[in-house]
């Protein structure tokens, strides 16, 4: 079974300062996908990546997958509290049938 | 276009009693994925659907849970004889196709007392 692990699990931050959650996975796949959740909400889709070396960005947000080394990373710069939220990875085994979530970081954003 | 529509978006049941869960994909999926998140933890595939068909259960209790997804209507994700352990949110997920991305709806919260 793929196993997905996020790292850190929780993390908190000044706003205006730059953080990168990273996202390791097991197995071989090409597929990573990034999602936000706030309390009691549903996931949000932030970024699909498909490719060794594929890189995008929104706003603050920055995501990156390296294939080889089966490790995807959200790169956040400058914070503001408006990111505070739960980000989860995701990955699927190639097949389409299903996403492999890791556990989330949660990230508070201080003022 | 309406996003992924699940209903209700909360539901009390006691314990025994029987719970179901309605999923309406996007205009022009016919993927339907099913996910349960307890709380503090990341969402756990439990099911994937096409129309009339169950592609992939492999994350389903082996009893008390089905699913199904008609040719007209709603997915539903049925849970029999409810226990407390069953309390958590049960996402919904919709997508055009394989290997494609997909939609999450909002989300049904089941709480068992």
């Amino acid at each position: 079974e793929l196993k997905v692990e996020q790292n850190p699990l929780f993390l908190s931050m000044q706003e205006g300062k730059n953080y990168t959650i990273y996202c390791n996975y097991s197995t071989t796949s090409d597929r990573l996908y990034w999602y936000r959740q706030d309390p009691g909400k549903s996931l949000e889709s932030l970024f699909v990546l498909l490719s060794n070396g594929a890189v995008k960005q929104e706003g603050r947000l920055m995501a990156s997958l390296d294939t080889k080394a089966r490790l995807s990373t959200l790169h956040i710069t400058a914070a503001v509290h408006d990111l505070s939220a739960t980000y989860f990875c995701a990955v699927d085994m190639n097949t389409g049938n299903q996403f492999y979530f890791g556990t989330g970081t949660s990230l508070t954003v201080i003022p | 276009n309406a996003g992924v529509m699940q209903n209700p978006r909360h539901l009390v049941r006691r314990r025994g009693q029987e719970a179901r869960l309605r999923c309406s994909p996007m205009k022009g999926h016919s993927h339907v994925y099913w996910y349960r998140q307890l709380p503090e933890e990341g969402l756990k595939f439990m099911v994937y659907l096409q129309k009339e068909n169950i592609i992939d259960e492999s994350g389903m209790p082996k009893e008390r849970f089905s699913a199904e997804f008609p040719k007209e209507g709603p997915s539903i994700l049925r849970i029999q004889q409810v226990v407390r352990g069953d309390s958590a949110a049960y996402f919904c997920a919709s997508s055009p196709g394989t290997q494609l991305e997909a939609f999450f709806g909002q989300g049904t919260r089941l709480t068992v007392v």
